[in-house]
């Protein structure tokens, strides 16, 4: 069965350095996603991704967070000078797109620990 | 705004018996649909059940079922039979057509034996 895939697993960064989460979405999906969730609450929208543009975005989302589809199949999120506060775990989930009602698949996620 | 609201922080079972966890929410768009998630200490995210607001039938799978109340905006999700497996956080969720999933805040099930 087609599956979300993320990696790292877990990513141990310095305070201040840049980094790249990366998700292979399901090969026919058309709408990308990604999540986060601080240790113990709930889980936060950041960004939805469609047609190679950014379709929505929280505030949470500010100037030091991007995302990228690089070359048809990775859905990148890139956090630019990393904080304490970004430690948490971060899922992407895609969707088929078309049709009525498309599930969200949720890849297994990224643990970010920001030192 | 889409708001999602779990009052029950904490909720504990006896294997074999019966539990509802509950949610509530709002939502200003006629077409949305709900879903329950549920996170094992692995934090995978794991989709429960799912509900479409234009239908009026409850969603049930297997031992898990929901209690939709439309003009209430609530959506409870009932599970039967407990088992030590379903021991887990477990997300209400809604999403507007197309749009991002709107998480609650959870309620952590605790399952004894």
């Amino acid at each position: 069965e087609p599956e979300v895939t993320q990696t790292p697993s877990h990513q141990v960064t310095q305070m201040g350095q840049e980094v790249i989460l990366r998700c292979v979405p399901i090969s026919n999906h058309l709408y990308f996603y990604w999540y986060r969730q601080i240790l113990g609450q709930k889980v936060e929208f950041l960004v939805s991704f469609y047609n190679n543009e950014i379709s929505e975005k929280s505030e949470i989302f500010d100037d030091q967070f991007s995302v990228e589809r690089p070359d048809g199949s990775n859905f990148t999120l890139k956090i630019r000078s990393t904080k304490l506060e970004d430690s948490a775990m971060y899922f992407c989930a895609s969707r088929a797109g078309t049709g009525g009602y498309n599930e969200q698949f949720f890849g297994p996620g990224t643990r970010l620990t920001v030192l | 705004a889409q708001t999602v609201t779990q009052s029950q922080p904490e909720m504990s079972v006896q294997e074999a018996e019966t539990v509802t966890l509950s949610c509530t929410y709002d939502t200003s768009e006629s077409d949305y649909y709900l879903f329950w998630y549920k996170q094992p200490p692995s934090r995978q995210m794991i989709l429960v059940i799912r509900q479409e607001a234009y239908k009026q039938q409850n969603a049930t799978e297997n031992r898990f079922s929901v209690n939709f109340q439309k003009a209430a905006k609530s959506f409870s999700l009932k599970i039967s039979d407990s088992q030590l497996g379903d021991a887990a956080m477990y997300f209400c969720a809604s999403m507007e057509y197309g749009n991002k999933l709107v998480f609650g805040a959870g309620t952590i099930l605790r399952v004894k034996s």
